[in-house]
């Protein structure tokens, strides 16, 4: 089972600065089936990105993902209020899904 | 669009079972393939299990093997989760989700991911 490390846990940031959060995979993880996740207090998870750098639908250009084989990273530039949540990053393999322990993105 | 609405919220003594169901609208239920993930008080998501229909298999996360049992019922688009012999740790806000692939004509790559989320089921063990 591959198993995925976030990291930082939590990071303060301001309004209209950038948040780089990485995800690292314990071991080669596809691109295609490596996602990442938005999570508000109180709601389901929304999809963000899917294979590692695709934006889903409605999802804004601040929001970019990258990365390949163990190491993938979501970039937020010029964050806005909306942003501060929980990310995670999942990854699906050998019929079975995974997921990042989260990042937590708060204000500063 | 498609929409899945989960049962509400549930409260059961430890060593007791919960089943918890997920209706699912606007898609083609025979097609979908519906995963369960759990999300304890203040802690990440956990991937429970997923059935999916093309394969005509059901897969579950080792953790909760022979815990956990997903079942679907196509005549009401309805996926169910059961899980067996609750302890206190099972207290989480329980989702079902849709996996979908998606194949991008243009450069022939896939992607799989979770695109659609139930709104959440509250189950809390407690004696």
């Amino acid at each position: 089972e591959i198993v995925l490390t976030q990291s930082p846990g939590t990071v303060s940031l301001s309004p209209g600065e950038s948040a780089t959060l990485s995800c690292r995979a314990s071991q080669t993880s596809s691109v295609s089936y490596l996602a990442w996740y938005q999570q508000k207090p109180g709601q389901a998870p929304r999809l963000l990105i899917y294979g590692a750098s695709s934006r889903a639908t409605g999802v804004p250009d601040r929001f970019s993902g990258s990365g390949s084989g163990t190491d993938f990273t979501l970039t937020i530039s010029r964050l806005e209020p909306e942003d501060f949540a929980v990310y995670y990053c999942q990854q699906y393999g050998s019929s079975s899904w995974t997921f990042g322990q989260g990042t937590k993105v708060e204000v500063k | 669009q498609v929409q899945l609405v989960q049962s509400g919220a549930e409260v059961k003594k430890p060593g007791s079972s919960v089943k918890v169901s997920c209706k699912a609208s606007g898609g083609t239920f025979s097609n979908d393939d519906i995963n369960w993930v759990r999300q304890a008080p203040g802690q990440g998501l956990e991937w429970l299990g997923g059935h999916t229909p093309i394969f005509h298999s059901t897969k579950y996360a080792q953790k909760f093997q022979g815990r956990v049992t997903i079942t679907t019922d196509e005549s009401t688009s309805t996926a169910y989760m059961e899980l067996s012999s609750l302890r206190s740790d099972d207290t989480a806000i329980y989702y079902c989700a849709r996996a979908f692939e998606n194949v991008d004509t243009l450069t022939g790559s896939y992607s799989r991911y979770f695109d659609y989320w139930g709104q959440g089921t509250l189950v809390i063990v407690s004696s």
